[in-house]
């Protein structure tokens, strides 16, 4: 139990372009769901927690406009990512809470790596 | 403010134990986790503790908490080629479920 998927896995895009990014939990409801983001070799870096029906949080220096979050539902959310370009490359994970066991558990997707060009 | 820190790397002959670290500041901490993520993958937790415990042993897995010294440790028993990979421990608060992470220990196993 307790599966969170992201699609896609790998996406290119050319800079410019919008990419969108889904985040599901299979088998349970997340009041919450969190954005982080990855570069190489570094830890992850929450962008933003959105709770299901309302605006999404963002951290300090993270633009809003420029990744807009929707969590539309229980099980969905997406990030997408606009006039995209190549700073914006990285690997970007979404997790889901609270875990159908553990009030605080958070648990993860595998990942979308965006390669802006 | 909040900080998580570990040291980055770690190398071990197949078959040792290993031991990972990590070193929190808030106090009010109540949820510990371990995190591992394979290369291109995302995170997979492997074990939690709660803040008012000091130990839990989950099969090959014992996690420590010192929480006088803010100190978390995982400590592998056996380890295996298998257990390669990038280790992260992090910390949740009460007042969002935000997870704090590390900066997450690269733990090599050699043959």
């Amino acid at each position: 139990g307790a599966v969170v998927s992201q699609h896609p896995s790998r996406v290119i895009c050319k800079s410019g372009t919008s990419v969108k990014i889904e985040c599901r939990s299979l088998d349970f409801q997340a009041t919450t769901m969190f954005w982080y983001r990855q570069f190489p070799k570094q830890s992850l870096m929450l962008m933003a927690t959105s709770n299901e029906g309302s605006k999404a949080t963002y951290e300090q220096g993270v633009e809003k406009d420029k990744f807009l979050i929707n969590h539309a539902s229980l099980t969905l959310s997406t990030l997408t990512v606009t006039s995209a370009h190549p700073e914006d490359s990285s690997f970007y994970i979404c997790s889901a809470g609270p875990g159908p066991r553990l009030v605080y558990e958070q648990y993860f997707g595998p990942g979308t790596r965006l390669t802006v060009t | 403010g909040e900080d998580v820190e570990q040291s980055l790397f770690l190398s071990v002959r197949e078959g040792d134990s290993s031991v990972i670290n990590c070193t929190y500041t808030d106090s009010s901490s109540t949820y510990l986790y371990w995190y591992k993520q394979e290369p291109g993958a995302g995170l997979q937790l492997l074990t939690y503790i709660f803040s008012n415990m000091d130990m839990k042993q989950d099969q090959r897995l014992t996690v420590l908490l010192n929480k006088k010294d803010k100190h978390l440790s995982l400590r592998i028993a056996d380890t295996q080629t298998g257990d390669s990979a990038i280790y992260f421990c992090a910390e949740t608060t009460p007042q969002g479920g935000k997870l704090i992470f590390g900066q997450g220990t690269e733990l090599s196993v050699k043959p």
